[in-house]
């Protein structure tokens, strides 16, 4: 599996955009970006993913580079019940069941 | 609002105990899924359900044992645990489609504790 890089935490304040990178340098080209979250002591949460568009939906919006190296998560007013562990994950597109979370970034919205 | 539900969602039990979890999922899904979280570890996939047929079992000790009578209920039957078995228990479901790709979706989980 393709390894990601993400930065252990960030603060973001309330109201404003909150820009989660992930470096993923190794990443082949039938693989996904996916975004989860995950909220103390709750089941991660799916976000988004992409494979080379960028993408938006209600929660969030994904960027990710020309050459597929790194990506960035939006979100575009943060708020405090958006603090959680972000997880920037990577999978094939068929029969690929496992979800390899690593660390995340812990993410605290202040107000 | 996730459409994936577990009960219970704490459980406490002895060693020598016989319990069961159960999951229900209300996304029309035909995938479903057992993963554990202990504390300070990262998602270990346990079981994989597609068509109510088991496809991905990863070494998971024989103390565990799923259930999946239908496409929208999954059970993990625990007997004879031991202590390093308390985490956060998940459930998540998907829908799959061969070739394609899938969110998957979870449940709140079962906080497990063996004493």
């Amino acid at each position: 599996d393709a390894k990601t890089t993400q930065p252990p935490s960030m603060d973001c304040a309330e109201g404003r955009a909150a820009n989660l990178p992930c470096n993923h340098s190794t990443i082949s080209g039938n693989e996904y970006v996916y975004w989860y979250r995950q909220i103390h002591s709750q089941g991660p949460q799916y976000i988004i993913h992409g494979l080379k568009n960028n993408e938006t939906n209600e929660m969030a919006s994904l960027i990710i580079t020309e050459d597929r190296k790194s990506s960035t998560l939006i979100l575009p007013h943060a708020t405090l019940r958006d603090t959680a562990v972000y997880y920037c994950i990577f999978r094939k597109g068929s029969n690929d069941y496992k979800l390899s979370f690593g660390a995340g970034t812990t993410v605290t919205v202040r107000a | 609002e996730t459409g994936v539900t577990q009960t219970p969602r704490h459980l406490v039990m002895g060693m020598t105990n016989k319990k069961s979890l159960k999951c229900e999922q209300h996304l029309g899904h035909n995938a479903m899924y057992w993963y554990k979280q202990s504390a300070k570890k990262p998602l270990e996939l346990m079981f994989v359900y597609s068509l109510e047929e088991r496809v991905e079992n990863n070494s998971v000790p024989s103390r565990f044992s799923p259930e999946c009578p239908n496409s929208s209920h999954l059970f993990l039957h625990l007997h004879t645990l031991q202590p390093e078995d308390s985490a956060l228990y998940l459930c998540a479901s998907s829908q799959d489609r061969r070739g394609g790709n899938y969110e998957q979706y979870f449940g709140p989980g079962t906080r497990l504790t063996v004493t």
